[in-house]
């Protein structure tokens, strides 16, 4: 079965703090993805990986940064966490085929105090 | 800018009753996939279209892809409380893009 596991269901952290969110899939893909989901907005994407050590910037990547040392691993890091990054945050992966099949992992709900 | 549009964006209905929720865009999409979120869950990949007119089912839940491919339909027969989630639609336009687009979603209640 396939699986993308987010490192923390839940996360409360102050203001300024930085922020670690990890995501590994165990399905090979090229593709990860971090997006944040809002009532009334919609999933928006942050960033997204199509190989390792690659990176493009989302609709929303202010205030954020991504690594990817390996393949299965993406990283999300706040920098200095303020309170309108208070969101559910998701990853997901795909492969690099056309029909682009997202496989998501099962959130982080993060509150910044 | 592609964007899909999901319509109704809340829907409350008893258990029993048939439903139909749209996906609408003015762009052409390679395929476009469903999936359904339940609360404080990520969502879950349902099905995907490709071809134009194509009409898959799952159980009670029927989906079409619209003859020009910028539209689709997800139709519920007999819902039941198990149905309630968010139902999103996502549009991929293959090439060298790698992302999809999603709507909004529509929230489905389903009433014992």
């Amino acid at each position: 079965d396939v699986k993308v596991t987010q490192s923390s269901r839940y996360l409360v952290k102050r203001t300024g703090e930085k922020v670690f969110l990890e995501c590994v899939q165990d399905m090979d893909h090229e593709n990860m993805f971090w997006y944040r989901q809002d009532p009334g907005l919609g999933l928006r994407l942050i960033y997204f990986s199509y190989d390792v050590k690659m990176k493009e910037k989302g609709d929303i990547p202010e205030g954020y940064s991504v690594s990817r040392e390996k393949k299965e691993r993406f990283s999300l890091i706040l920098e200095s966490a303020s309170t309108n990054q208070t969101s559910m945050y998701l990853c997901a992966s795909s492969s690099p085929h056309y029909l682009l099949e997202a496989f998501f992992g099962q959130g982080t709900r993060l509150t910044v105090v | 800018t592609q964007l899909l549009e999901q319509s109704p964006q809340f829907l409350s209905i008893q258990e029993g009753e048939n439903l139909t929720v749209y996906c609408n865009s003015s762009s052409v999409f390679s395929s476009l996939q469903w999936y359904r979120q339940e609360p404080g869950e990520g969502p879950v990949l349902l099905v995907t279209v490709v071809t134009g007119g194509e009409v898959k089912k799952l159980k009670r839940l029927t989906f079409q892809f619209g003859d020009a491919r910028k539209d689709s339909s997800l139709h519920i027969t007999a819902a039941q409380p198990g149905d309630t989630g968010l139902y999103l639609c996502a549009g991929g336009s293959g090439g060298s893009n790698y992302k999809l687009t999603f709507g909004k979603g529509t929230l489905l209640t389903v009433n014992p």
